[in-house]
Parts: structure tokens; sequence; C-alpha cells
């Protein structure tokens, strides 16, 4: 079967660094995306990765290890507007979304 | 670039009745549109996928005759919801792709069955 897994939640001190960890398995894999869903609002796209390795983009970035079925979202100097939820999703050989459930994240100052 | 709506983005209604749900990519031509529910504290749930000018998939559990999706244009899919129940009631969202592996969501529909 499918199957993506990340922690249900994870607190975290404004300034600090988190690492969210997303694990998967697909039927064939072409990627891998990351969203951030705030609470009653759609989700916005945060990365996508499809070569292994780490991408950077500003206080976020996101690796992935194809042959681990493995990615992580590492979020720098942690702002108490980056409350949320991050979502891992992996696209399997049709394009498909599958979605995890999300990881809820919680910034005390 | 890549701007998806949504309308309405909150509504109420009565039960038995229906709904209909709008989504417009604005500066794109999409040639598939998404739509998914979401329950409180849960992840996304695909509900179908649209082509234009095709008959929606729909996913295992769905039931294509209670929501009712037309994909008339590369701009437009429209979701109603027929006889709608307060089960029913859901955060719903859509998305719009271009390429195979992007999707762009729009802000979502809040919809309360009363």
């Amino acid at each position: 079967g499918q199957n993506i897994d990340q922690p249900t939640e994870m607190t975290a001190t404004e300034g600090a660094i988190v690492q969210i960890n997303c694990t998967y398995q697909t039927s064939g894999f072409n990627g891998l995306f990351w969203y951030q869903q705030h609470a009653g609002e759609a989700p916005t796209f945060l990365s996508y990765n499809v070569l292994d390795g780490l991408e950077e983009k500003g206080r976020f970035s996101s690796f992935l290890s194809r042959s681990k079925g493995y990615s992580y979202l590492l979020l720098k100097e942690l702002q108490m507007k980056d409350s949320a939820s991050y979502l891992c999703a992996a696209t399997d050989s049709n394009y498909q979304l599958i979605w995890g459930a999300g990881t809820k994240l919680i910034i005390k100052p | 670039g890549a701007v998806v709506s949504q309308h309405p983005s909150r509504v109420i209604c009565k039960s038995g009745t229906s709904v209909k749900i709008e989504c417009r990519s604005l500066d794109f031509q999409a040639t598939t549109m998404f739509w998914y529910r979401q329950f409180p504290k849960q992840s996304l749930m695909l509900m179908a996928t649209s082509n234009e000018g095709s008959k929606a998939t729909y996913e295992q559990g769905v039931e294509k005759d209670k929501f009712l999706i037309n994909h008339a244009s590369l701009t437009l899919s429209t979701l109603t919801v027929t006889s709608a129940h307060p089960e029913d009631s859901s955060f719903y969202i859509c998305s719009a792709s271009v390429l195979e592996y992007e999707q762009y969501f729009g802000p979502g529909t809040r919809l309360t069955v009363t």
C-alpha cells in the first residue's frame, strides 16, 4: 500500500531550529512536496524535491533521500507565524499526490 | 502568478439543499483540477480529479451523484454538493495544475450544513 508517515505534533522555541521528518512508501515515486497550512486556510506550497539532497529557500530547507524513502523539512530562526501544520506529500508513478496527515508545529516564545 | 480562487469562502445551508462551489484559475489555464475535503485536524482527502471537457474521476468511497463536478473550461470547475447533510460539513479545497507535478490551491470553502 501507499503510506506517508510524519509526526503528529512538534513543539519548538522561537528563534530555534526544527526538523520535521517524513517517510514514504509509494507505488513508484516522482517527487515530494512540503506544504504549510495555517488553521482554517488552504495549504501553501513550500518545496518540491525530485533529486536527492538538500534544497534551501531562505529559512526553510527540504531534504530528500530517494533510496531511504525519507525527507525532512528544516525550519530555521523560527518565528511565531511558523506555527502551522506542515504536510508532506509524495507523488506516485501516476503523479498522484499521496498525503501525510500533517505535523502540527507549535512555536513557543 | 498561479492564483486559484474559490467562491464562496463560507456557506451555511440547510439540510437537503444543494450548494455549488466554484474554483477558478485566474492567471493560467489548468489542465487538471482537483477537489479535496478536509475534516478538522485531518489531512486532505482527494475526492475527485477532473479534466476540462471530460467526466471527473472519483476516488473510492466518494459518491459521484452526490458530489457533482463540472469542468466546463480550462479555468473553471464547480463542485455541487447535492442534498447536503450535516455530515457533509467540511472544508472543501480545490487545486489546479498545469504541469503534472505541481498543484496550486484555492483558499478553500467552509461548508456548514444545519
